[in-house]
């Protein structure tokens, strides 16, 4: 089956700009979406489709994709956006399956 | 306000059966653009889809939990269920219900809920 791999652990320094990468085979026919978890709670989605953040969400979280990679770029990173971020995306098994990356915890110095 | 609220039993006995239930507030579970789903996590780990559920009933299960896997609709109460049958310490998690958007190319959930822990203990 397909899988989303994701780098452990990334550090960007404040107000400096990071990319947070997702790799996978199926990242080539579908869109990977991004989603930020603090703890103790929920998920919540950044990005979702070709580049689309739903309301509410900054636009200095941004997504893109090139070959089987998918980025969520964050510019101008803030004390608050140290979190764990999550990729995920269709499974090549059907319409319907669901994979997760393993997830990034984002430290901003 | 849109919101989906966990709700069941915080403890379950090892060979169990784990169950919980979403309430959906503020949209219809009836909505033929979203699927209904269960999501865990691990203490310390990664976010793992259970599996997702249609309005209708047509449901979908991660292949590695299907074998004990079951959702369910009821659209009388606005409301989705999981049931994971003979639990182990590894099913011990923190599940959340979560709203799917439909789409071809992607797949995102838009709405969570909080989160209910369950922790498989004798």
């Amino acid at each position: 089956s397909s899988e989303l791999t994701q780098d452990p652990a990334v550090s960007v320094a404040l107000g400096q700009t990071v990319r947070i990468t997702c790799q996978g085979d199926i990242l080539r026919t579908y869109y990977a979406s991004w989603y930020q978890q603090k703890p103790g709670q929920a998920p919540l989605l950044l990005i979702y489709g070709q580049n689309n953040r739903p309301s509410g969400i900054p636009d200095r979280f941004s997504g893109s994709r090139s070959g089987n990679t998918a980025s969520l770029n964050i510019t101008g990173a803030q004390a608050e956006d140290e979190a764990d971020y999550y990729c995920n995306s269709r499974d090549n098994n059907g319409n319907h399956y669901v994979l997760f990356g393993g997830g990034t915890k984002l430290t901003v110095l | 306000q849109l919101q989906l609220q966990e709700s069941g039993p915080g403890l379950v006995k090892p060979s169990e059966t784990l169950s919980l239930t979403c309430t959906v507030s503020g949209a219809s579970i009836s909505s033929t653009s979203h699927y209904w789903a269960w999501i865990r996590q691990s203490p310390g780990e990664a976010l793992e889809w259970i599996g997702s559920v249609f309005y209708g009933g047509n449901a979908y299960y991660n292949p590695s939990l299907k074998s004990r896997v079951t959702l369910s609709v009821d659209t009388s109460k606005n409301q989705f269920s999981l049931w994971l049958s003979s639990v182990t310490a590894a099913d011990t998690a923190v599940y959340f219900c979560a709203r799917r958007a439909y789409s071809g190319t992607y797949v995102s959930f838009d709405l969570w809920g909080q989160g209910s822990l369950v922790t498989v203990s004798s």
